[in-house]
């Protein structure tokens, strides 16, 4: 059963960037069972998908298309992390920031759904 | 925007059956399958349907999911009050190489 848990600053100033971490335990994220990725919630609006990674897939990455020239997804093997960078954030950006994990060990895995989610992290970006 | 389109608002007493629809195009829901995640205030999305009509352990089969085209719905049958969550859609695009979502239903048990 996994567990994650975000970590990072709860404030953010405009211009500067967003660095989140998701601490997972109950399994590796090197492992080819699993595909990791983050999603946001604006206050009071829906669910957005930021990207996904596969640490053992060669740590194959995918992006938001609105997000990608200011996105970055990476992963420490050593600490069972993964991370998120967020550059040149805006209000905009304020959110609940969740991680997620698809579990595929009894399939492929497709990256196009979470079946793991951390709590979450609240985000504000303001000056 | 949302690439996924649902309805904001559904609505139903208990005992009932509700359905909550989900409209995307040929590059989503037409390529792929569609996931549904319910999420209740203050509180992390849980999957509730995955790969084609799929549920994660502990998800009561009265929910289901369905697709037809490029749109795609949610049936709960024999609603409860602790069903009043919001729902989401989600799906791979081709065209945009990424995961997307629909803004969210309200689902309210009367």
């Amino acid at each position: 059963q996994l567990h994650l848990q975000e970590s990072g600053p709860g404030l953010v100033k405009p211009s500067e960037t967003l660095s989140l971490t998701c601490t997972v335990s109950g399994g590796s994220i090197s492992s080819s069972d699993y595909y990791w990725g983050w999603v946001r919630q604006a206050p009071g609006k829906g669910l957005e998908w930021i990207g996904s990674l596969g640490v053992f897939y060669s740590e194959k990455t995918y992006y938001n298309p609105s997000l990608k020239s200011r996105v970055a997804i990476s992963a420490d093997r050593s600490t069972n992390q993964f991370s998120l960078e967020l550059t040149s954030v805006t209000a905009a950006d304020t959110a609940v920031y969740f991680c997620a994990g698809e579990d595929c060990t009894l399939t492929s895995c497709s990256a196009d759904y979470f079946d793991y989610w951390g709590r979450g992290t609240l985000v504000t970006v303001s000056s | 925007q949302s690439v996924l389109t649902q309805p904001p608002s559904a609505s139903g007493t208990p005992g009932q059956r509700v359905i909550i629809s989900c409209s995307g195009g040929k590059s989503n829901i037409g390529s792929n399958t569609v996931n549904w995640y319910q999420q209740f205030p203050g509180m992390a999305p849980k999957l509730l349907i995955y790969r084609r009509n799929q549920r994660p352990s502990g998800v009561p089969d009265r929910f289901s999911g369905s697709k037809s085209g490029t749109s795609a719905s949610l049936a709960i049958s024999g609603l409860q009050s602790e069903d009043e969550a919001d729902y989401y859609c989600a799906a791979w695009d081709d065209s945009l190489n990424g995961q997307v979502f629909g803004g969210g239903t309200k689902l309210t048990v009367l």
